[in-house]
């Protein structure tokens, strides 16, 4: 069963502040990796995609990923309320015919002003 | 907004029952995936469709069915609904012309089992 985890929040930081969102995953045959923001009754929205070891930034976003560790992360900086979201940590194989991405459960971000 | 429409928004259902749900994809793709999510948890995914055959498959019972027709729009049935069907239903289109595939989401439709 490939599982990916994040930590289970919520988290909640004041506004300008660095927001950390963490998450590992057991497949090491992984290959691409997502991060989705979602609005309280919405769908997901890509946000960034990473798929090489080291720092990917967008922004106010960074990406960071160690398949050595099994592990990615997002930091958002100069956090903002409108940034009080659910974030989808999502893994896909690559390659091949499966293209199937599994998800965490998510971490729920408030950001207060 | 992705390009990604899916109908209907809402569905309330009573249990045994049958529905359908539809999506069409964003212009230029070929591969819409189904997943299915549950109130607190992430997307789980249902199956994919290629050209219109199914390109894998989650841990779901055959009951989940669909099919994806020559534009690439999807339909995702569900026979016999069970109380735990409940959940935000989320379809995803994407390209697969290259090996980094990103999946776009649609808007959802919440179904609702009573």
């Amino acid at each position: 069963q490939k599982e990916v985890e994040q930590n289970s929040g919520p988290l909640s930081v004041p506004e300008g502040a660095i927001a950390s969102l963490n998450c590992t995953y057991s497949d090491r045959g992984s290959q691409s990796f997502f991060w989705y923001r979602q609005y309280s009754g919405k769908s997901p929205e890509l946000i960034m995609s990473i798929y090489s070891n080291g720092d990917k930034e967008d922004g106010r976003f960074t990406a960071q990923l160690n398949k050595a560790s099994q592990y990615v992360s997002l930091l958002i900086r100069d956090s903002q309320p409108s940034d009080s979201a659910t974030y989808l940590c999502a893994v896909n194989e690559g390659g091949g015919s499966n293209y199937k991405l599994t998800f965490g459960k998510g971490t729920l971000l408030t950001v207060n002003p | 907004e992705t390009g990604v429409t899916q109908s209907p928004t809402h569905l309330i259902k009573t249990r045994g029952q049958q529905v359908t749900l539809r999506c069409s994809s964003q212009s230029g793709h070929n591969t819409v995936s189904w997943y299915q999510q549950a109130l607190g948890q992430g997307p789980q995914f249902i199956f994919q469709y290629y050209r219109e055959e199914e390109n894998g498959r989650g841990n779901f019972p055959p009951r989940f069915s669909g099919l994806q027709f020559p534009n690439y729009s999807s339909e995702l049935n569900v026979n016999a609904l069970e109380l735990d069907d409940s959940a935000l239903y989320l379809c995803a289109s994407s390209t697969r012309t290259t090996r980094w595939d990103t999946q776009y989401f649609g808007p959802g439709t919440r179904l609702t089992v009573l």
